[in-house]
């Protein structure tokens, strides 16, 4: 089936530093991914719909220059946080949709990125 | 706001019992799907239930869907200690451009 590849698992930085985090579909092309953020025993909170080749959307109350996503290719998009602070510390997860498997609207999610901010 | 709420929040039980989940949700769907989520890791999905569809079936899972009421159920039967899981409702409606909106969940715990 689909898979989706999300590095790093878990990452720990200082304060004001930048962090990447990738999202990868291995085995499909996704011209479309999405990125959540996650709260401890919380729900998914949409943060943006990555598109291949144009800028993302984000969804309201989201900062765009602090989260930037990049979606170079088919089978690639990256989330950046940048100046990373406490607050941002979070459960990141990616996700994209293979339409070769579905008809329907199934994703695909990734591992997911533990962030912890100092 | 979530499109989806599930009842329970937490729900625990023995092995062998079974395990129903309830979702409702506020607006006309396309579909409706089902996740698990162990703790610190990715989505999986578990089944779609198209909004023509009252009721499907996949392996020990079961699910219902009533669009009058708007609301969802999932049922596993026998539960199993791996079943220990978060389970989230999601939903998809026409003109989201295929964005799915989450339920808060419903923490699963099977005891052995």
């Amino acid at each position: 089936g689909a898979v989706v590849s999300q590095h790093p698992s878990w990452v720990i930085c200082k304060s004001g530093t930048s962090v990447k985090i990738e999202c990868r579909s291995l085995d499909f092309q996704a011209t479309t991914m999405f990125w959540y953020r996650q709260f401890p025993k919380q729900s998914l909170m949409l943060m943006a719909t990555s598109n291949e080749g144009s800028k993302a959307t984000y969804e309201q109350g989201v900062e765009k220059d602090k989260f930037l996503i990049n979606h170079a290719s088919l089978t690639l998009s990256t989330l950046t946080v940048t100046s990373a602070h406490p607050e941002d510390s979070s459960f990141y997860i990616c996700s994209a949709r293979d339409f070769r498997r579905s008809g329907a609207n199934v994703l695909t999610f990734g591992a997911g990125s533990r962030l912890t901010v100092l | 706001s979530q499109q989806g709420e599930e009842d329970p929040q937490a729900l625990s039980i023995q092995e062998g019992e079974n395990a129903t989940m309830n979702c409702s949700y506020k607006t006309s769907i396309n579909n409706l799907q089902w996740y698990r989520q162990n703790s610190g890791r990715g989505l999986v999905h578990l089944i779609l239930i198209r909004s023509n569809e009252r009721e499907k079936h996949s392996g020990r899972l079961r699910v219902t869907l009533d669009t009058s009421k708007k609301s969802s159920s999932l049922l596993i039967t026998a539960s199993r200690a791996a079943d220990t899981a978060s389970y989230f409702c999601a939903t998809d409606s026409r003109g989201s451009n295929y964005k799915l909106t989450f339920g808060k969940g419903t923490l699963l715990t099977v005891n052995p």
